[in-house]
């Protein structure tokens, strides 16, 4: 199995430019979640999705963030405008079922200059 | 208090020594246990998938979980240089639902030859 892929895997910018960040689950998994990685604050929840549907979206910070997934193979995490703040790195996972463990991928990079 | 606490490091050790990893958790209605390992530049994939108290054994690795003082733990026995990376404990915060997992900032480990 090709295991969760995400892209790019690096990304530097400017603040107030859109961010996209793209993410494919592995194939027949059920949930899908994104994450941010800091050293400030460690692995947090964004938002995840079941079946295509946005279950659990209190851990996006603000509206300037947004999530879709349109089928069941692809999803993207949108930052609308960009601030530095937002720099860390963005991971996507993925998991067969609620009680089956969560697959990640290698993340995207995220710099706002 | 955090619901999940950990301690970052970083620990250094020679190879072949034992390893003892250590998280502290808040609630004591927790019930799923994890540890993921991270190397660097990757995503986080999972070790270890424990299920209330007691100790779970994989070859090198042992999972222990003390629920009468929320303490849960890793060792790593026989550590190698390919063991250096970074070790998440993770807990299930609900029944269930995968949504509901809440990382610690995860601990550095470098083991020299």
């Amino acid at each position: 199995d090709a295991g969760v892929i995400q892209s790019p895997r690096h990304e530097v910018t400017e603040m107030g430019q859109e961010v996209t960040l793209r993410c494919k689950p592995i194939s027949g998994h059920d949930y899908l979640f994104w994450y941010r990685q800091t050293m400030m604050r460690g692995l947090e929840l964004l938002i995840y999705f079941n079946n295509n549907v946005p279950i659990d979206d209190s851990g996006m910070p603000e509206d300037r963030f947004s999530a879709k997934m349109p089928n069941a193979s692809f999803s993207t995490l949108k930052i609308q405008p960009s601030e530095p703040r937002d720099s860390a790195v963005y991971f996507c996972a993925s998991s067969l079922s609620s009680n089956q463990p969560q697959h990640f991928g290698d993340g995207t990079r995220l710099s706002i200059l | 208090q955090k619901e999940v606490e950990q301690d970052p490091g970083p620990l250094s050790v020679p190879e072949g020594a034992i390893v003892s990893l250590n998280c502290t958790y808040s609630n004591s209605a927790f019930q799923y246990f994890m540890w993921y390992r991270q190397y660097s530049r990757k995503g986080p994939e999972l070790l270890m998938y424990t299920y209330s108290s007691g100790n779970k054994e994989d070859g090198r690795f042992t999972a222990q979980v003390d629920k009468s003082s929320k303490y849960i733990s890793l060792f790593i026995r026989d550590s190698q240089p390919s063991d250096s990376a970074t070790y998440l404990c993770a807990i299930l915060r609900g029944s269930g639902s995968q949504g509901n997992l809440i990382f610690g900032k995860g601990t550095k480990l470098s083991v020299k030859p």
